[in-house]
Parts: C-alpha cells; structure tokens; sequence
C-alpha cells in the first residue's frame, strides 16, 4: 500500500492528452515539492519533471506538471508510442517518520 | 555528463548480506547526496534511504533499520549499499540515484542501471 496514491493504468489514443494523478497528504504532497519518473520497459526510471512543474535539460514540453493541496498531476500531451511506460511520483513525506515516498506507478498504454 | 555505474548482480543465500556500489562521475560527488531505491519483481518503487555525501548523514526508513548501512568513499567517489539478513523478498533490482536539490524539492536524477539481487536458497 504506497504513501501516495496513482492510478494503476491509464490509455488514450496516439496524439491525445493523457492525465496521471497523484494523491496525498499534508505530511507530504501538502507541504514538499513533486517529482515525477518515467520508467520504460525494462529500464531505470529516469527524472521528468521536479519541483511540481520543472522540465529537466532534454524533456519535451508534452510532459507538463501540477500540484494543488494535496493532490498533483502529469499531463501528456501529444501522446507517442515511445510514451508508453510506467510512471511514478514522488514527494518527501514530513510525517513522524520522515522519508522519501513514491506512489504505487501508473502503467500508460498509448492505444 | 553524469553517470552513476553500479556493481553487478548477485545471488545470495538467505541469512547473508550484500554490498552494492555505486560509482559516480562527471560532477562534484560530495556536493549532493546518494539515495537507493528498489524495485521487487513486477512491483513499484520502494526508498530505502539516502546518504548526504559530505557528512556521511544517512537517513532509512523504519522498516530496514538495523539491517542497512549506507557509506561513501570520496576517494573514489563511490556509495555503497549494505544489506544484511537478507531474505527472499529481498529479492529485487536496487538502484541508486543523485539527489538534488536547488533550494526547493529534492529529485531523484540521474539513476544508475540497476543491481540485480537474487535471494534465494
């Protein structure tokens, strides 16, 4: 049972928009800042965005990201083959026992 | 260009230990910290705790206390991961990955490949 709460799958159609959530706390999403992990098959999971929104050097603007209250968002736009993937979020949860967090990853099929 | 090398995978028996490495190169080691993170076979991600390089500060989780220990060596700019008693669901790719920081959030980035360790009797 993750910290963080992701759907297990999501689809849509190459081109369209795709919408991953990510829900926590106030120990966690509710006070730190968000990252998001793109993990494809059979590899390491590699940075997509950070700080709730931040492309790092290299990520295309398709991947674009959001937090409110307790809650934060990956959107996809544009949606490619190469897209599919599994994704995860990621937060410091600030609880009584801090530590880092991931949510239980999201599967994304790109129909 | 950042790149974190890990050590190759291993088969233990139940009851051992194993150490993984983690080499880095291509930025200034003892400026960010080392986290490690495994995955169990078909399974998400699980944080196992960080290393602040210039310290030696580390951080686990409750659940591996008493059986993990994290070190670094700057003279070679290399984590390591320890993890003792193991059992067979410990049994997982461990990655290790740099962690970030300008001010707000922490990341997690770059990653290394993965070490696959195998525990089985």
């Amino acid at each position: 049972q993750s910290v963080l709460t992701q759907p297990p799958s999501v689809s849509a159609a190459a081109g369209q928009k795709v919408t991953i959530s990510c829900s926590g706390s106030n120990s966690n999403i509710g006070k730190n800042y968000v990252s998001w992990y793109q993990q494809l098959p059979g590899t390491a999971p590699k940075l997509l965005l950070y700080d709730n929104y931040k492309r790092p050097s290299g990520i295309p603007d398709r991947f674009s990201g959001s937090k409110s209250g307790t809650s934060a968002t990956l959107d996809i736009t544009g949606l490619q083959t190469g897209d599919e993937a599994n994704y995860y979020c990621g937060t410091w949860d600030s609880s009584l026992s801090p530590s880092w967090v991931f949510g239980g990853g999201t599967k994304l099929t790109v129909l | 260009q950042v790149h974190l090398v890990q050590s190759g995978a291993e088969v233990k028996k139940p009851g051992a230990s194993v150490k993984v490495s983690c080499e880095a190169s291509g930025y200034d080691f003892r400026s960010y910290g080392i986290s490690w993170v495994r995955q169990a076979p078909g399974q998400g991600l699980e944080w196992m705790g960080w290393i602040t390089t210039y310290n030696d500060n580390t951080n686990y989780p409750q659940k591996f206390q008493g059986r993990l220990t994290m070190t670094t060596d700057t003279s070679t700019n290399t984590a390591y991961m320890e993890l003792r008693s193991l059992r067979p669901d410990d049994t997982a790719v461990y990655y290790c990955a740099r962690r970030g920081f300008l001010g707000e959030g922490y990341w997690l980035d770059p990653w290394g490949l993965g070490t696959l360790v195998t525990v089985s009797s």
